[in-house]
């Protein structure tokens, strides 16, 4: 079992949709999540970073973690064409440095 | 904003060819990494370093790597007799501090690799 799992997609909604996007992880050691996002051949870009079980909002994004379930949401509300990417989940253990990362989903918001 | 910024952004090496990938990392973060994407792959940790030193790296960075910080401000990853399969992007990335306290890593645009 692979230890981040992310749908690669391509997720195609129009302009305006909700858009979900989901991870689910093996490992329960897993304490802080991070969503990224990365345009063709550029470097991931920080969404949002959640450390705790809940929602938590920041403009038109929301993340969602359930530790329970061993799975994490990017909800994206009012998508945009500008929104088109790759999205990646990652994740970390506090006694380790490096990040997990799911393989991406790629997002197209057509208008 | 500050940003993270590597050079080159693409190179050409024949096989066997030592490889130097150049960083500037955010000037006043205190962690830095590489991280790597072969194509059609997930990103993937090779090392981090701090103070001076390395602070955890993975199984894929074995003998061939090495990273340094010469000076207050570059980094670089030496990859030292590169193999096809070395072939990926490479990113840089910095952090105020290690990601555990809740600090966000900041990744470059990548540096894109071709080994012939």
């Amino acid at each position: 079992q692979k230890e981040v799992e992310q749908d690669p997609g391509p997720l195609s909604v129009p302009e305006g949709a909700i858009v979900s996007l989901n991870c689910t992880y093996s490992n329960s050691a897993f304490q802080y999540f991070m969503w990224y996002r990365q345009y063709s051949r550029k470097g991931p870009e920080l969404l949002m970073y959640t450390y705790s079980s809940g929602n938590k909002e920041d403009g038109r994004f929301t993340a969602q973690v359930d530790k329970s379930s061993k799975y994490i949401s990017l909800f994206i509300r009012d998508s945009q064409p500008s929104d088109s990417a790759t999205y990646l989940c990652a994740m970390g253990v506090y006694n380790t440095d490096k990040l997990i990362f799911g393989t991406g989903t790629r997002l197209q918001v057509f208008p | 904003e500050p940003e993270v910024t590597q050079t080159p952004s693409h190179q050409v090496t024949q096989m066997g060819q030592e490889v130097i990938l150049r960083c500037v990392p955010i000037s006043n973060h205190l962690y830095f990494y590489w991280y790597r994407q072969i194509l059609g792959q997930k990103v993937e940790f090779l090392v981090s370093f701090y103070n001076n030193e390395i602070s955890e790296k993975s199984e894929i960075f074995d003998d061939q790597f090495s990273v340094e910080r010469p000076d207050g401000s570059n980094f670089t990853l030496k990859i030292r007799s590169t193999k096809l399969e070395d072939s990926a992007m490479y990113f840089c990335a910095s952090s105020p501090d290690r990601p555990r306290s809740g600090n966000t890593i900041y990744f470059g645009e990548g540096s894109w690799l071709t080994v012939v």
